[in-house]
């Protein structure tokens, strides 16, 4: 069983909706969760960073933990076609490593 | 603020050459450092990371092995390449616990 699963997509969406990214994970250590942003053919972007469960919002993006359930999403809002692009979600521990899903390709049409 | 380059930005080379990735970093010091590939459509792979100086620990590859010489350079090393070592490579540094950045990348094509 991988550490971290998460659905590859690809999601499409029409411009305006919004869009829930998801992932689970099995190592309890972890406490500290990512979301980055991939455009084709660059470097991962880091989106939004988050420690608790909990709610953290950064404009039309909000990340969610649920320790509990050992799920985190990313939600956008009024999504955009320049949202596009492939998102990983990553998390670790007290430890030097990070664990990253396999991304999720999203396209949102205009 | 803190920058993290790669080069070259693309390579293409034959089956058993050799291989020399490079990734600095600016803005830090000592930085926790990372090599990871990508394969196409596939997620990141873990390959090397670096505490410091001299410290490398290795994740996977039987062929390809790294370095840091410097506190802000990490180099990627192959002696001979397969066909599956292409790939898109990544280097990126540890600001905290809960944050990582990723430099531009390599995308490398062994034919």
């Amino acid at each position: 069983q991988k550490e971290v699963e998460q659905d590859p997509g690809p999601l499409s969406v029409p411009e305006g909706a919004i869009v829930s990214l998801n992932c689970t994970y099995s190592n309890s250590a972890f406490q500290y969760f990512m979301w980055y942003r991939q455009y084709s053919r660059k470097g991962p972007e880091l989106l939004m960073y988050t420690y608790s469960s909990g709610n953290k919002e950064d404009g039309r993006f909000t990340a969610q933990v649920d320790k509990s359930s050992k799920y985190i999403s990313l939600f956008i809002r009024d999504s955009q076609p320049s949202d596009s692009a492939t998102y990983l979600c990553a998390m670790s521990g007290n430890f030097n490593k990070f664990y990253f899903g396999s991304g999720t390709k999203l396209n949102v049409k205009p | 603020s803190q920058t993290i380059h790669q080069w070259p930005a693309t390579l293409v080379q034959p089956v058993g050459s050799p291989l020399s990735l490079e990734c600095t970093v600016e803005g830090t010091s000592n930085p926790n450092l990372y090599w990871y590939r990508q394969a196409a459509g596939r997620g990141l792979q873990l390959l090397f990371y670096s505490v410091g100086i001299g410290q490398i620990s290795s994740e996977v590859p039987q062929n390809l092995s790294a370095s840091r010489p410097q506190d802000r350079q990490f180099i990627l090393s192959s002696k001979k390449l397969l066909l599956s070592d292409s790939g898109f490579y990544l280097c990126a540094w540890k600001r905290s616990v809960n944050e990582q950045y990723f430099g531009p990348g390599t995308r490398l094509t062994v034919t």
